[in-house]
């Protein structure tokens, strides 16, 4: 169990430029979230994917922002034309089924300038 | 709607005290009920979880919760806290009823003084 692995760790870009994160959930976990936290709140989810398919998305999830999990394992975040309020923290989170938890990755920062 | 109450934002004690972080919930039926730990600028590491059963979990790190549904309430317990507690805490249910959606509370902020 090598845990939820999260890349980058952090992320510094321009208004307007386009950023991508990389989520490799724990091996064998089939289910798997993307949360967001700003400061001083707590995790507001995203989106959730059982294997490959997207089953739920947050209307905190404009247009710009997509999700992928193409082969069911690794997935990533892709946010378009970033905005001064995209800046936060972006956790994923990996669990075997819906009776366990679920274990979060150490997130990445977003930092938009 | 379902939703997750921390009323305390920040929490002081001193070390060797005893701790008790609330958390109220509001849920259509019997939730799922998660505490988490996080450190500056680290993911949330889950302390212990309600399913089902005795409504006092143990968790990891000498921590434990008590699920009173008659205060729809989740609060969180240890009896001595160290310095390496000093964290943020995170009371959580889900998922949500007819979605697969988690919710988190906003969290309590420990501080431990020598």
């Amino acid at each position: 169990d090598t845990g939820v692995s999260q890349d980058p760790r952090h992320k510094i870009t321009k208004r307007g430029q386009n950023v991508t994160f990389r989520c490799d959930p724990i091996s064998e976990h089939n289910r798997l979230y993307w949360y967001r936290q700003t400061l001083g709140q707590g995790p507001e989810f995203l989106t959730y994917f059982q294997n490959e398919a997207q089953l739920e998305k947050s209307r905190l999830l404009s247009d710009r922002f997509s999700a992928e999990r193409p082969k069911g394992s690794f997935s990533t975040l892709e946010i378009q034309r970033t905005e001064q309020g995209d800046s936060a923290m972006y956790l994923c989170a990996s669990s075997p089924n819906s009776n366990q938890p679920q274990h979060f990755g150490d997130g990445t920062r977003l930092s938009i300038l | 709607a379902q939703s997750v109450t921390q009323p305390d934002i920040h929490i002081t004690v001193s070390e060797g005290a005893s701790l008790e972080l609330r958390c109220n919930y509001s849920y259509g039926a019997t939730p799922y009920l998660f505490w988490y730990v996080q450190s500056p600028g680290q993911g949330l590491q889950l302390l212990l979880k309600y399913f089902s059963g005795d409504t006092l979990v143990q968790g990891i790190k000498g921590f434990e919760a008590e699920f009173k549904r008659s205060q729809s309430s989740f609060n969180l317990r240890k009896p001595s806290v160290h310095w390496s507690d000093a964290a943020e805490y995170f009371c959580a249910v889900g998922p949500a009823l007819g979605t697969y959606k988690y919710i988190f509370g906003t969290g309590t902020r420990l501080k431990v003084l020598a």
